[in-house]
Parts: C-alpha cells; structure tokens; sequence
C-alpha cells in the first residue's frame, strides 16, 4: 500500500465548477497535511496546510481533514483555467518519518472554459 | 521579498562529468531540503539539513553529496552524473521540522545528462 495515495485523475472540471481532490495516507502519526500546486515545468508551490480535524477555508480553497479516516481533501471552488496544474498531496509523518514529507503522485487536474 | 534560489536554472552535463547545483535562502529557515524529481513522479527526498545537521536518505546514491557553508547556502554535488540523474532538482526549506511547518520550494534547477 502506498503511503499517500492520491485519486488517480486526471480530473476534467467546467469553469467555475467545484472541483474535489482527495488523498489517503497509511501513517496514523502523522500530524500536518499540506497541498501543493504545481503547474507543468515548474516548482511546487504551498498552497494550503492543515493540521486539526474539520474544515479550513482560504479564498477559493477549502482543505479538509478527517484523521479518523486518514482522509484529507481540497476542494477548488469557482474553478479557474488557471487552476489546471497538478495537486500533490504531502503528509508529515510521524516516528521514523518526522520532520519528513512524504508526497502522494499527484492528481492532474484541467479546467476547461 | 523573501525567497528560496537556486542556481542555474537550466544545466547541461556531459556523462560523468561532476556538477554542482546551488540553493540560497532569504527567509532564515533552519531546514533546508533537496529533491530530485523526474517527469510524472513525485519529488524524492534526497538529504536534508537542520542546522548543520545532515541527514542522508538510506536510499539516496552515492553518487550524490550535499554541503551547508552557512545557513543560507546549500549545495548538492553529483559526482559522475548518469543518464538516469536527468532530473528537476528541487531545495526546499522550512522554519523547523515537524508540524506545523510546511516546506517551501525554489524554482528548481533542471539538469540534463548527455
């Protein structure tokens, strides 16, 4: 089983449609949670963290977390065409992993106009 | 602004030819990571560094070697590059490990092997 496994995409979304990205992750230690977005070419970018169960909005963004299930999710709000990068989901794990992110593959995502 | 460099942006090296890849920070962050990652994975932790504490990967080659003068440079050295190294090469830092720090990513560095 892979430790953070991300929903396989890619994920074709209309603009301004929400769009869904979710993420599993098999360490029950680990404590923060972040996405990154990364467009083709370049550099991953942070652009939400989440470390408590529940909700946590920021613009456009809602990141979601259910450590019960080992659940976390992204929800994209009024997708933009300048949205359609790739997600990737990372876990900071715990014991042997502390201090150490480990990244899902990523999920594709397209916004189409 | 502060930020994380890295230096060059593009490099180019012959098979076996020694390179070195340079990262510098601004933001003061006490960890300093480098990743390798190729076409549709996921970025790989090669070493990282708190403080001057190194940390080597068990499966990192090597092939591989990092240095860290001072707080705000960081090199990664590959000393007989192969094919196989062609990669984005990303340095990251955070502030300290651990919750609830995330890691933040310079530009990368893209190197090719001929």
């Amino acid at each position: 089983q892979k430790e953070v496994e991300q929903n396989s995409g890619p994920l074709s979304v209309p603009e301004g449609a929400i769009a869904s990205l979710n993420c599993t992750y098999s360490d029950r230690g680990s404590q923060s949670f972040f996405w990154y977005r990364q467009y083709s070419g370049k550099s991953p970018e942070l652009i939400m963290s989440i470390y408590s169960n529940g909700d946590k909005e920021d613009g456009r963004f809602t990141a979601q977390l259910n450590k019960a299930s080992q659940y976390v999710s992204l929800l994209i709000r009024d997708s933009q065409p300048s949205d359609s990068a790739t997600y990737l989901c990372a876990v900071n794990g715990g014991g042997t992993s502390y201090g150490k992110l480990t990244f899902g593959q990523g999920t594709i995502l397209t916004v189409h106009p | 602004d502060a930020m994380v460099i890295q230096n060059p942006r593009y490099q180019v090296t012959q098979f076996g030819k020694p390179v070195t890849l340079s990262c510098s920070q601004t933001l003061n962050h006490n960890v300093m990571y480098w990743y390798q990652q190729k076409s549709s994975q996921a970025p790989k932790l090669l070493f990282h560094y708190y403080d001057k504490d190194f940390n080597n990967e068990a499966d990192t080659p090597d092939n591989f070697q990092s240095r860290r003068p001072n707080t705000s440079f960081c090199f990664l050295d590959i000393r007989s590059p192969g094919l196989g190294d062609a990669a984005m090469y990303l340095c990251a830092t955070s502030q300290k490990t651990g919750a609830p720090y995330g890691q933040y990513f310079g530009p990368g560095t893209r190197l090719t092997v001929t």
